[in-house]
């Protein structure tokens, strides 16, 4: 099973939808991210939470919100879809004491959200 | 401001060795990562390199020049599956910042 995986997988909706990304992990780490792709500009983070009870804002968090339910789970939410935000998005996770960089990532497999 | 500059496209041969360049700038650096992407596939780690020089893994090996700011992807013996869009990113205060990326094309 993946250690990260995130659902939906694809989500078309339409401009003014509420949507929610959710994200689930069995890593263990405390460390949780929400990042999204558009071609040619690469990961763009969107926010951060190193446990349940911090949440932070990434370079891009106008038009997101989040929430960490728990240890392992963190949901990207959309509270006004607008076309714009047609994006790829990621969820990552860390866990500083790996021995690999403080920062070391491990990605879900992504959601691609169409927005029309 | 905080930014990494590398290639947008890079093509070669199988067999042959390609180097992948990346430079940044920032007030907060912790060390210079490199990360892997298939095409809409996840990102997945490749090295990590925290103190100047050379670290190697397999047919990969990754160098950082802290004084120059600069670091580099080296890939040996290419294979076409190495096909994949390459990202550089920096450790800051507590998160990664990327760059836009590298799309390397294997060609037989």
């Amino acid at each position: 099973d993946a250690d990260v995986t995130q659902t939906p997988r694809n989500r078309i909706t339409k401009t003014g939808k509420r949507i929610m990304l959710e994200c689930s992990q069995t890593k263990g780490h405390d460390r949780m991210y929400w990042y999204r792709q558009d071609p040619g500009l690469g990961l763009r983070l969107i926010y951060y939470s190193f446990d349940v009870k911090d949440i932070n804002k990434g370079e891009i968090s106008d038009g997101y919100s989040v929430s960490r339910q728990a240890q392992a789970k963190f949901s990207l939410s959309l509270e006004s879809a607008i076309p714009n935000q047609t994006a790829l998005y990621f969820c990552a996770t860390s866990d500083p004491s790996s021995g690999q960089g403080p920062d070391t990532q491990y990605f879900g497999p992504g959601t691609r959200l169409t927005v029309l | 401001g905080q930014s990494l500059e590398q290639p947008s496209e890079v093509t070669a041969v199988e067999g042959a060795i390609v180097q992948i360049n990346c430079t940044y700038q920032t007030s907060g650096f912790y060390g210079l990562s490199w990360y892997q992407q298939h095409d809409g596939g996840a990102p997945t780690f490749l090295s990590y390199n925290a103190l100047d020089g050379l670290e190697e893994t397999g047919r990969f090996s990754s160098f950082l020049s802290r004084s120059d700011s600069y670091g580099y992807l080296l890939l040996q013996e290419l294979q076409m599956k190495d096909s994949a869009s390459y990202f550089c990113a920096f450790s800051g205060y507590s998160t990664l910042t990327f760059g836009k990326g590298t799309m390397l094309l294997v060609s037989p």
